[in-house]
């Protein structure tokens, strides 16, 4: 029930391209669900975040698109960039907790 | 600091050795948390605290793993006579409190257990 499933393992996007990465979850109570950006040696970063009473959110090339009856989320990276290579992750918390439950991650590779 | 400090920043030792691995949050947060990355996996959380309430212990996986956090500031995650499996990046965060608050992490300690 705490499981958070992330989409595809890997990825490869050429430069300008869209990369989409996805997710699902299982328990009903989570409320917020961020993503992170993670480069290597680096710890998390925050990248973009939402709450079920919206079904997409923008910032610049970040977008997440949100599905509560299909409990799926996903995070879609506009004209990406060679800069955009990292790992992704998705996570999710139920409102009563703070514990984050990430999934297992994407690693994204921009190609030029 | 401006961010969440964790040193060091990587740590060899051997099999049965105990390890102390310390996390400094940003100033001003009230809740720090512990998490473990193992290879090619996503972050585990491990215990959380939130100003002087009792830590949530529930995600460290076994009795030979404890933290402290002293003052409401800096955290010590302690592992007692280490196994290979527990070789892994400990990740900390804070945030400024519990709930609706982005977590910031630090960078780690890449733990490895010979």
């Amino acid at each position: 029930q705490q499981q958070v499933k992330q989409s595809p393992q890997s990825l490869i996007v050429q430069k300008g391209g869209i990369s989409i990465i996805n997710c699902a979850y299982e328990n009903t109570a989570f409320d917020y669900f961020p993503w992170y950006q993670q480069f290597p040696g680096k710890g998390p970063a925050l990248l973009i975040a939402i709450r079920p009473d919206v079904s997409e959110k923008k910032e610049g090339r970040f977008t997440i698109s949100f599905n509560k009856s299909a409990k799926q989320f996903s995070l879609h990276i506009m004209d990406s960039q060679p800069g955009d290579s990292a790992t992704y992750f998705c996570a999710a918390r139920p409102g009563t907790a703070s514990k984050l439950t990430f999934g297992t991650g994407t690693r994204l590779q921009v190609t030029l | 600091g401006a961010g969440v400090s964790q040193s060091p920043s990587n740590k060899v030792t051997e099999k049965g050795k105990d390890v102390e691995l310390r996390c400094d949050p940003i100033s001003g947060h009230t809740a720090l948390y512990w998490y473990r990355q193992s290879l090619g996996q996503g972050l585990e959380f491990l215990i959380y605290f939130q100003g002087n309430s009792a830590p949530d212990k529930s995600g460290l996986p076994s009795d030979r793993f404890s933290a402290e956090r002293t003052g409401g500031s800096v955290s010590t995650l302690t592992i007692q006579r280490t196994q290979q499996e527990d070789s892994a990046v400990y990740l900390c965060a804070s945030s400024r409190t519990a709930s609706n608050q982005p977590q910031h992490f630090g960078d780690g300690t890449r733990l490895s257990i010979l």
